[in-house]
């Protein structure tokens, strides 16, 4: 099956640039998307087909996708921000497809 | 408004059953692949199901097939999930989320979750 690598946890300072990795196999030939889940609340899209930001979604918010990791970077970061961050791609193989998620960062700022 | 609404949560006891519903209100359903994810306590997020816009192809997770069935009614604008022989391991709560068929792979909005316990 197929697996996709966050690190449990990120920190960094109000103002400052955040880095969220999400690696797997050759996931560069994939369409990465990325959610972001507040305590309590359902996950939210905040970037789909590796870079792209669905409306509403500040352009602090861009991601990349290239060899095996995709990357979600988040400028000048906010406390607003803190959340758990998962990325997801469909994997197919010859007689199965379906989702997967990686573990999930949590943000902490 | 659109929204997905979740509903069925509930205590059940270890190999029971449960039927989630998710209705569906402010756009067109029978346009939208639908899934079902999971999240146990404390836990990250877990895909268990996926249904076509038509119900014509379905996927489980391995985790779940065998022992969970996706429906959908376009006519009733609702999408369903039986739970058979619950584990105390199916213990979460239960998105549903949809994927527009234009453009697809992307879960682009989830309902608040419904809450199910397995437990004795």
């Amino acid at each position: 099956s197929y697996v996709l690598t966050q690190p449990p946890s990120v920190s960094v300072a109000p103002g400052k640039t955040a880095r969220l990795t999400c690696g797997g196999d050759n996931i560069g030939s994939k369409s990465v998307h990325w959610y972001q889940q507040k305590p309590g609340q359902a996950p939210m899209l905040v970037i789909h087909y590796n870079s792209d930001r669905p409306s509403g979604i500040p352009e602090r918010f861009s991601g990349s996708n290239s060899g095996n990791m995709a990357t979600l970077t988040i400028t000048r970061v906010e406390a607003g921000d803190e959340a758990d961050f998962y990325c997801q791609v469909w994997h197919n193989t010859n007689d199965h497809r379906g989702v997967v998620f990686g573990g999930g960062t949590k943000l902490t700022v | 408004q659109v929204q997905l609404v979740e509903s069925g949560g509930d205590l059940v006891q270890p190999g029971g059953s449960l039927r989630l519903s998710c209705a569906v209100s402010g756009f067109s359903f029978s346009d939208y692949y639908m899934s079902w994810i999971r999240q146990a306590p404390g836990r990250g997020l877990e895909w268990i199901s996926y249904i076509s816009n038509s119900g014509s192809t379905i996927y489980y997770a391995d985790s779940v097939k065998g022992r969970f069935t996706i429906s959908r009614d376009n006519a009733w604008n609702s999408l369903y999930l039986q739970l058979n022989s619950l584990r105390a391991e199916d213990t979460a709560i239960y998105y549903c989320a949809r994927e527009s068929t234009s453009s697809p792979d992307v879960f682009d909005l989830w309902g608040q979750g419904t809450l199910v316990s397995v437990s004795s």
